[in-house]
Order: structure tokens, then sequence, then C-alpha cells
């Protein structure tokens, strides 16, 4: 079982849509949680972190952690083209280590 | 957000040579720097985690002789990619933490694409 698991997609979701992406993670004293974007050619860059259960909230961007199904999300409100990129889902537990996910692929239709 | 920087960003070499990228963090001090590799529409692959005065820790299946990492300074580190073959051309990361922050996040540096002919 891989540490960190995304779904590769692609993820295709028209304009002005919600896109939904999702995250699952085997090590149950993981501690931080993050998402980055990650443009084609480019470095990620991050968008979102969330330390403890419930939902965070930044702008269209929502984060949502459960460490009891040990699983954590990214909502996408009003998705625009420019929101089209892979997503990583990382996760941290503490150690110098971060786990990358292998990412999911958004494409955002105009 | 703290600043990573990585030079070159591209850059094309003949087979058997070695080329040499550094990664330098700009507002804050990096004990822990990390090196990836990423492949044509494959995710991160962490090849091995420089310590600032010490040996780097390699992973799983990375030549520790091929792909040289010196850390010398809180600022920065160095890969090496020593007598470069058409297939170690890649997308090569760093990033650092801040621990002074003690947010866990990574910065990125804006990557190096290594094209070996």
């Amino acid at each position: 079982q891989k540490e960190v698991e995304q779904n590769s997609g692609p993820l295709s979701v028209p304009e002005g849509a919600i896109a939904s992406l999702n995250c699952t993670y085997s090590d149950r004293v993981s501690q931080s949680f993050f998402w980055y974007r990650q443009y084609s050619g480019k470095s990620p860059e991050l968008i979102m972190s969330i330390y403890s259960n419930g939902d965070k909230e930044d702008g269209r961007f929502t984060a949502q952690l459960n460490k009891a199904s040990q699983y954590v999300s990214l909502l996408i409100r009003d998705s625009q083209p420019s929101d089209s990129a892979t997503y990583l889902c990382a996760v941290n537990t503490g150690g110098f280590k971060t786990i990358f996910g292998a990412g999911t692929r958004l494409f955002v239709k105009a | 957000g703290a600043v990573v920087s990585q030079h070159p960003s591209r850059v094309i070499c003949k087979s058997g040579t070695s080329v040499k990228i550094e990664c330098r963090s700009l507002d804050f001090q990096a004990t822990t720097m990390f090196w990836y590799r990423q492949f044509p529409k494959q995710s991160l692959m962490l090849m091995a985690t420089s310590n600032e005065g010490s040996k780097a820790t390699y992973e799983q299946g990375v030549e520790k002789d091929k792909f040289l990492i010196n850390h010398a300074s809180l600022t920065l580190s160095t890969l090496t990619v020593t007598s470069a073959h058409p297939e170690d051309s890649s997308f090569y990361i760093c990033s650092a933490r801040d621990y002074q922050r003690n947010t866990g996040e990574l910065f990125f540096g804006e990557g190096s694409r290594l094209t070996v002919l």
C-alpha cells in the first residue's frame, strides 16, 4: 500500500464548477497535510496546509481533514481554466520527510 | 513566504560531463534540504536529503557516487550529476523547510531541467 494515495485522474470539470480532489494516507501519526499545485514544467507551489480535523477555507480553496478516516481533500469552488494543473497531496509525520502522492491532474474546461 | 532559489533553470550538456545545480534558501536558514527528480508526467521522486555539515542521506536506488550532494552552509546545497548520460535527463527540484516557522511546509526552488545529449 502506498503511503499517500491519490487518483491520478484526469479529473475534468466545467468552468465554474466545484472540483473535488481526494487523498488518503497510511500513517496514523501524520501531523501535517498539504496541497501543492504544479503546473506543467514548473515546480510545486503550496496552496493549502491543514493540521487539525475539519475544514479550512482560503478564498476558493477548502481543505478538509479527517484523521479518523485518514483522508484529506481539496475543494476548488468556481473552477477556472487557470486551475488546470496537477495537485499533489503531501503528508508529514513530524519527522524530516514529507511524503507526496502521485498527484491528480485537473482539467477545467472553458 | 520563504524563498528558495535554484540555478540554473535549464542546462544542456554532453554525455559524460558533470553538471552542478545550486539550491539556496534566500531568507531563512535551511539545515536540511531535499532533492527531487521528476520525469515527464510522473510524480516527484525524493532522491536524497541534504544535511548541513554532514553527509547526505540517499533514497534506495539512488547512486550516491553519481549524484553528489554538498551542503556546506546553512543556505546552500548543491547537486552534482557526475558523468551524465541521456537517461539522467530530467527535472531536478530542491526544497527546504524553515524550521523556525515549524509549519512543516516545504518551499520549492524553481527547478532545473537537465538535458543530456
